[in-house]
This record gives structure tokens, sequence and C-alpha cells, in this order.
């Protein structure tokens, strides 16, 4: 079983739709969590930390629940702009060290 | 978040032969890391770079294969040695941030060896 598990892919919705994106981690201890995002030929950059309580910022909401081990990202009134693969990402250790793994990614395509 | 360089960003390389990827951060952070992102791959964790101190490979990394230096908190190199085709990839540097612990990456280095 791989660590870090997300749906493959790929999502093809149009503009204003929303989307979930799934993820599952096998390590128990891992304690931190994270989206990133990449663009085509580009570095993955950090889309948003992964709270226990949940958070969100603008039309993203990121879940977390411990005991499925399971992470979410919904993406509300999508944008072509948010076409990327998005990467789940869980770290294990303490916060001050801990090997980021992550998931295969998913591919994204917004269409007008 | 830190603003980090690569250095080159990419190259084509002879079988055989090494290279040599630098890191620049624009301010000082104790962890560096280098990943590789082989085409149509996630990121892989090749070691972790501490100022001062040996890096730690991953495993299947070794330092003979790809050495590692951290001279001081803002600059890390990585080589990789006796380059085969198996080692086309994107070769990606990150720090960590002292304050929230997320990690922020390098544009990358896009490695050819023909």
């Amino acid at each position: 079983r791989k660590e870090v598990e997300q749906d493959p892919g790929p999502f093809n919705v149009p503009e204003g739709a929303t989307v979930a994106f799934n993820c599952t981690y096998s390590n128990s201890a891992s304690q931190s969590f994270f989206w990133y995002r990449q663009d085509c030929r580009k570095e993955p950059k950090l889309l948003m930390s992964v709270y226990s309580s949940g958070n969100e910022d603008g039309r993203f909401t990121a879940q977390l629940n411990r005991a499925s081990q399971y992470i979410s990202l919904l993406i509300r009134d999508s944008k072509l702009s948010d076409s990327a693969t998005y990467l789940c990402v869980v770290k294990d250790g303490g916060t001050s060290y801990g090997k980021l793994t992550f998931g295969q990614g998913t591919i994204l395509t917004v269409h007008p | 978040s830190a603003v980090i360089s690569q250095k080159p960003s990419r190259d084509i390389c002879q079988r055989g032969t090494s290279l040599t990827i630098q890191c620049q951060v624009d301010s000082q952070v104790t962890m560096m890391f280098w990943y590789r992102q082989q085409p149509g791959q996630s990121l892989t964790l090749i070691a972790t770079a501490n100022q001062g101190s040996e890096a730690t490979y991953e495993s299947g990394f070794v330092i003979d294969k790809f050495p590692i230096s951290r001279p001081n908190l803002t600059f890390s190199t990585l080589t990789v040695s006796n380059m085969s085709p198996e080692d086309s990839s994107i070769y990606l540097c990150s720090v960590q941030s002292g304050l929230t612990y997320e990690q922020y990456f390098g544009p990358g280095t896009r490695l050819t060896v023909t």
C-alpha cells in the first residue's frame, strides 16, 4: 500500500463547478498535512496546510479526519486558473522535523 | 516564504559525467532538502541537509551517488555522480520555514542524461 494515495483523476470540470479531491495516508503517526499545487513544468507550491479542525482559504476548503486517515480538498467556483496537479502531502514526525511524503497527484482541468 | 534559486535551471549531460546543482536561499534556514521528480512521477526525498552535519539520506539514495554539501545556512549543493539515463529527472531543493515548518521549493533543475 502506498504511503499517500490520491484519486488519480484526471478531473475535467467546467468553470464554476465544485470539485473535491480525496487522499488517504497509511502512517497513523503522521503529524502535519498539506495540499500543494503544481503547474506543468513548475515546482510545487504550497496551497494550504490542513488542520484538524478543518480550514478554509477563499474558495478552498481542506478537511482532515485522523481516525480514518483521510484528507480532502474542496474547490468551489472553479476557475480556469485552477487547472493544475494537486498533491496531497503528509509529514511524519513532529513539526520541527519530518520528511514530506507526496501522493501521486490529481490532475484537474477546468474548461470554459 | 523564502526566495529560493537553483542553478542550473536545466542541463543535458553525457552518461558517466557528474553535475553539481546549487541551491541558494535569501534567508538563513536550518533545514534544506533535496528531492527528485522523475518524469510523470511525484516527488521523492533524496536527503536532508543540515548545516554543520552530514546529510541524512533516504532509503535508496547513497552519498557516493548524491554527495551533498551544506557550507552555510543559505546554500547547498547536490551532485549527481556518474550519471546514467535513469538519472534524468527534475531535482528540487526545498527549505523549511522556522516559524510554520512548512516547506517551500526552488524552481528545480531539469536534468537530461544522454
